[in-house]
């Protein structure tokens, strides 16, 4: 079935760091890949996504490349700022409706 | 862009009783709903698959008469959670979608719910 493995955090920056969160992904057939954040006490938010391999996700500073070979879809930024701190979560789905989440990674941006 | 609106965003109940969350697509009809659910510090998981007009699909491990979905119209559905405990205190979160192709769904803001 389909699933998805995530870098466990937390994971705590100097503000203007780089940023890495691994994730890879399994599934039966293509997926679209997404990235989600959550900020305390809010919902999910889609902060970018990529459709099909090679594809390139972009939003807020924010990337990730949709690689089929490695089954990845690493989140990377190359400054982070004490407001990207939040949850993100890596998702996939088929269907574009049902989504398998990884199990998130905590992000806290020190000043 | 399209809009779920869930509500309440929170809720604290007594054991024993039920409560009830609602699931709106705002601008489109959507067939199918999404109910997951997150423990602190963990995933959100999917609970159950909402369905106009026909039955939930639950997942493995998800008591349905527990947590009853009804989905009567094409823009509405709710969870029910039923005889409420402190162990389903969670933050429970919806989604839906147009179901098109490459289009994601979107999601609800979530239902804080706390059982005492």
């Amino acid at each position: 079935g389909d699933s998805v493995t995530q870098m466990e955090g937390p994971v705590t920056l100097s503000e203007e760091a780089f940023l890495t969160i691994n994730c890879t992904y399994t599934a039966t057939g293509y997926p679209s890949l997404f990235w989600y954040v959550q900020y305390p006490g809010e919902g999910l938010q889609l902060l970018l996504k990529a459709t099909k391999a090679d594809d390139k996700g972009s939003n807020k500073g924010f990337e990730a490349t949709y690689r089929k070979e490695t089954t990845s879809f690493h989140l990377e930024k190359g400054s982070v700022q004490v407001s990207d701190s939040a949850v993100y979560f890596c998702a996939l789905s088929e269907t574009g409706n049902q989504f398998y989440f990884g199990t998130g990674t905590s992000l806290t941006v020190i000043p | 862009g399209a809009v779920v609106s869930q509500h309440p965003s929170w809720v604290i109940c007594k054991s024993g009783t039920s409560v009830k969350i609602e699931c709106r697509s705002l601008d489109f009809q959507a067939t199918t709903m999404f109910w997951y659910r997150q423990f602190p510090k963990q995933s959100l998981m999917l609970m159950a698959t909402s369905n106009e007009g026909s039955k939930a699909t639950y997942e493995q491990g998800v008591e349905k008469d527990k947590f009853l979905i009804n989905h009567a119209s094409l823009t509405l559905s709710t969870l029910t959670v039923t005889s409420a405990h402190p162990e389903d205190s969670s933050f429970y979160i919806c989604s839906a979608g147009p179901g098109t192709a490459n289009t994601e769904a979107f999601f609800g803001q979530g239902t804080r719910l706390t059982v005492v």
